[in-house]
């Protein structure tokens, strides 16, 4: 199986901030790619797919890259909606992993 | 508009089957593939399987080999994940989703307990 690993596990930030989430696979994933936000209690919510491809209606604040095996997550401003946890996956080859997400708190 | 309507929550006995559902409307259902995800109390998400709503063959995460089955019906737009030999790990919040996961199910809770 391909292991998904994010870093940081959580950090705190403030309004405004820019922030850089990563995302390591165990091994080249191809650009196959999403990043999903949830908050609690509601259903995870797709932000980019594709590494880099923004999934229509979503802020353009959020932008990702990366290739290979290493991608991120970059939040430009933070607002106080993007309070909430941020998971990776990889859909390159089934079981179709997460990591174990980044919890965005407020500082 | 594209939804995905799960069935409601469940409390079930250790050994005992839970089936859940997932309604998909807005969309041409055998065009798609569907996933189902589950997320235990505070923990992360976990990816279970999918299925071609079209083909009907599936996927699973090889540790609920055995235990998982999910189908799809055509008639109705329904997928469905049945999930046997529950075991109080198996309490969690099951989620359906379409294709690279851009629609989501509300989510169905789903209780182990004796």
């Amino acid at each position: 199986d391909i292991q998904m690993t994010q870093s940081p596990s959580s950090l705190s930030a403030s309004m405004g901030d820019r922030l850089t989430l990563t995302c390591r696979a165990s091994q080249d994933i191809s650009n196959s790619l999403a990043w999903f936000q949830q908050k609690p209690g509601k259903a995870p919510k797709l932000l980019l797919f594709a590494a880099s491809r923004l999934e229509s209606g979503v802020p353009s604040r959020f932008s990702g890259g990366g290739s290979g095996s290493d991608y991120t997550l970059t939040i430009s401003g933070l607002q106080p909606e993007d309070f909430a946890t941020y998971y990776c996956q990889q859909y390159s080859t089934t079981p179709y992993t997460f990591g174990q997400g980044t919890k965005v708190e407020i500082k | 508009q594209d939804q995905l309507v799960q069935s409601g929550g469940e409390v079930k006995k250790p050994g005992a089957s839970v089936k859940v559902s997932c309604k998909s409307s807005g969309h041409t259902f055998t065009g798609y593939g569907f996933n189902w995800v589950r997320q235990a109390p505070g923990q992360g998400l976990e990816w279970m399987g999918w299925i071609s709503a079209h083909s009907g063959d599936t996927t699973y995460e090889q540790r609920l080999q055995g235990r998982v089955t999910m189908t799809a019906d055509t008639s109705t737009n329904t997928v469905y994940m049945e999930l046997r030999s529950l075991r109080s790990d198996d309490t969690a919040v099951y989620y359906c989703t379409r294709d690279i996961s851009d629609y989501w199910g509300q989510g169905t809770l789903v209780i182990v307990s004796s």
